[in-house]
């Protein structure tokens, strides 16, 4: 089955910085990778997506780039600010038309210090 | 537009015990899957509904069993409840396999 490893754990910018979490995945077959934000004690929320056909997508501050050769993709965030501070989880999906199951990151924690 | 919604909020149970988590999806979405997320980790998909049919499972025992009825609003089970079972379950809907998911807010089970 898919296994999706994410790296780091914990990152700590100050303001303003960027920030990079990076995801690898071992199913080829795998062809949509979403990023979620959970901040504490609330739902994982949708933040960015993009599928196997594309190399990269933006919007605004957040942007994903996707390697299908290395099987890897990333998260970027510019400009950060306090409240981008959440865990970011990666996850990648084979859609097999009748099923998709997200097989999730271990999650990064995000601090972003004044 | 309402969206994913979940009951109950809370859940203490013991050992033994079962128990059913509900799932209503977001308006116009036909596909619920369900999520167990334990503590600092990443959610672990359990199964996946569409069309009244469970379409997907992942690596959980049959204790894990789910329906899910006319309306798309599904339901989890769990028999037999283990310590181990305490986590926070999410429920994700969807229009069809092939677009994105959106989480409720979560059932925190515990087990004691």
């Amino acid at each position: 089955g898919e296994n999706v490893e994410q790296h780091p754990s914990t990152l700590s910018v100050q303001e303003g910085d960027s920030a990079v979490i990076k995801c690898t995945y071992s199913d080829s077959a795998s062809n949509y990778f979403p990023w979620y934000k959970q901040e504490l004690g609330k739902r994982p929320q949708l933040i960015i997506d993009i599928r196997s056909n594309v190399g990269e997508k933006k919007d605004q501050r957040i942007a994903v780039t996707l390697n299908k050769t290395a099987k890897h993709f990333s998260l970027h965030i510019t400009e950060t600010q306090p409240e981008d501070s959440a865990v970011y989880f990666c996850a990648a999906s084979r859609d097999t038309g009748t099923a998709s199951k997200l097989t999730f990151g271990t999650g990064t924690r995000l601090q972003v210090t004044l | 537009d309402a969206g994913v919604t979940q009951s109950p909020t809370h859940l203490i149970k013991t050992r033994g015990q079962q128990v059913t988590l509900r799932c209503s999806p977001k308006s116009g979405h036909d596909t619920v899957s369900w999520y167990q997320q334990a503590l600092g980790q990443g959610p672990q998909f359990i199964f996946q509904y569409y069309e009244e049919e469970e379409r997907q499972r992942g690596n959980f025992p049959d204790r894990f069993s789910g329906h899910q009825f006319p309306n798309y609003s599904s339901e989890l089970n769990v028999n037999a409840l283990l310590l181990g079972d305490s986590a926070l379950y999410l429920c994700a809907s969807s229009l069809g396999s092939y677009n994105e998911q959106f989480f409720g807010p979560g059932t925190r089970l515990t087990v004691l």
